[in-house]
């Protein structure tokens, strides 16, 4: 099984429709985030967590929220989905404690790919 | 402009050919400087990790880190098939990635 789970790997939706995203992972580090990734722009940041209680909003957070509900759990939504957040969706995690990965190491779930319509 | 910058591609090469990478960077407070590979539909994998300038080779993979210049750059000897995929650069600062666009390297068999 993968260390970093997402789901669903693949959503098809409509304008307005609320859409969850969500992310687990087993690698027991403190810290989740969720990039967006478009063709030609590389990853960018949309929110990240340093523990359950610690949310921060990244570069490109508007129209999009986060929760932490546990510190394995971190979900992403889009409350009302427009056709240019069409994009591959990556969550990651990182290890601040010594306890694997160095110091800005990311590791990947497989990504979501959603397309709004 | 974007943080970091990234020499766009796409790049097609003939097996065994040399893969040169390159990205520059504006933040000096960047620390670590790392590069990920990315096969299709796949998430982004570390391929090498580096800290300070100079050169880091592990096996047919040299990264090479010029802090003065805010120059990043990657080689890859011997090219495979198997190297095909985007690589993306990634200075960091603590624990936030900055990354660049990526290039996209097709080797041909």
């Amino acid at each position: 099984d993968a260390d970093v789970t997402q789901t669903p790997r693949n959503r098809i939706t409509k304008t307005g429709k609320r859409i969850m995203l969500e992310c687990s992972q087993t690698k027991g580090h403190d810290r989740m985030y969720w990039y967006r990734q478009d063709p030609g722009l590389g990853l960018q940041l949309i929110y990240y967590s340093f523990d359950v209680k610690d949310i921060n909003k990244g570069e490109i957070s508007d129209g999009y929220s986060v929760s932490r509900q546990a510190q394995a759990k971190f979900s992403l939504s889009l409350e009302s989905a427009i056709p240019n957040q069409t994009a591959l969706y990556f969550c990651a995690t990182s290890d601040t404690r010594g306890t694997g990965g160095r110091p800005g190491e990311l590791f990947f779930g497989e990504g979501s790919r959603l397309t709004v319509l | 402009q974007k943080e970091v910058e990234q020499d766009p591609g796409p790049l097609s090469v003939p097996e065994g050919a040399i893969v040169s990478l390159n990205c520059t960077y504006s933040n000096s407070a960047f620390q670590y400087f790392m590069w990920y590979r990315q096969y299709s539909r796949k998430g982004p994998e570390l391929l090498m990790y580096t800290y300070s300038s100079g050169n880091k080779e592990d096996g047919r993979f040299t990264a090479q880190v010029d802090k003065s210049s805010k120059y990043i750059s990657l080689f890859i000897r011997d090219s495979q098939p198997s190297d095909s995929a985007t690589y993306l650069c990634a200075p960091s600062n603590d624990y936030k990635l900055s990354f660049g666009a990526g290039t996209t390297v097709t080797v041909r068999a």
